[in-house]
């Protein structure tokens, strides 16, 4: 069975760090582009970004360009995404989404960004 | 690539025959997929390449389109079927979704 399960959300003050990671299994993870979506509170899905099977190539939304880095360790079926600078907009919820159809999500995990 | 929706709510009943409009501001050949979300849930994906039917997915539910303007159908509105849903292109990056159109109960 295909999981996908984020973690690593909280509470964040503004202008700190965060990581989330996101645990595959059930499939060949290393096989795989994979994507970090995102979802304020009470609003619509925003793209944030997207790391090839072998990590080599990454996309970013512009609203999260030089802030967010995304990562992968395909030894470990984990996806990553390093968060920076953090603001007051970036509170979401964030779901790891596996590409080929998008046929997986993970549950989610809740960031917030408040003083 | 800027992704429309319409409606961007709708009400209807039960047994209705239900149509969603997506458009892209660019071509996107058939890469296009659409998304159903209940509130708190995750999304659950329906569609992929316009109009291919993910495993597990009811009939009811189709897609259509290419190039720019794409449309999913449900055929029998359920009451399971009351939700929001979203469409996204990834004919190229920055991947875009749409705004998401709400199905009401009516």
């Amino acid at each position: 069975e295909v999981q996908l399960v984020e973690s690593g959300g909280g509470l964040i003050q503004p202008g700190g760090s965060l990581r989330l990671s996101c645990s595959a299994s059930g499939f060949t993870f290393s096989a795989y582009t994979m994507h970090w979506v995102r979802q304020a509170p009470g609003k619509g899905l925003e793209y944030v970004s997207s790391i090839s099977s072998n990590g080599g190539d990454t996309y970013y939304a512009d609203s999260v360009k030089d802030r967010f880095t995304i990562s992968r360790d395909n030894s470990k079926n984990t996806l990553f995404l390093q968060m920076t600078s953090l603001r007051a907009e970036d509170t979401s919820v964030y779901y790891c989404m596996k590409d080929d159809g998008f046929d997986y999500w993970g549950q989610g995990t809740l960031v917030t960004v408040a003083s | 690539i800027q992704m429309t929706q319409s409606p961007s709510s709708l009400s209807a009943s039960v047994g209705d025959r239900v149509t969603i409009t997506c458009r892209a501001s660019q071509g996107i050949s058939n890469f296009l997929a659409w998304f159903q979300q209940k509130p708190g849930k995750a999304p659950k994906s329906l569609i992929y390449a316009a109009s291919s039917l993910q495993s597990g997915v009811p009939s009811n539910f189709s897609g259509s389109g290419s190039g720019t303007d794409f449309t999913l159908t449900i055929s029998s509105l359920q009451p399971e079927d009351f939700a929001t849903y979203y469409c996204l292109q990834y004919h190229s990056y920055p991947l875009t979704f749409g705004p998401g159109t709400k199905v009401h109960i009516k």
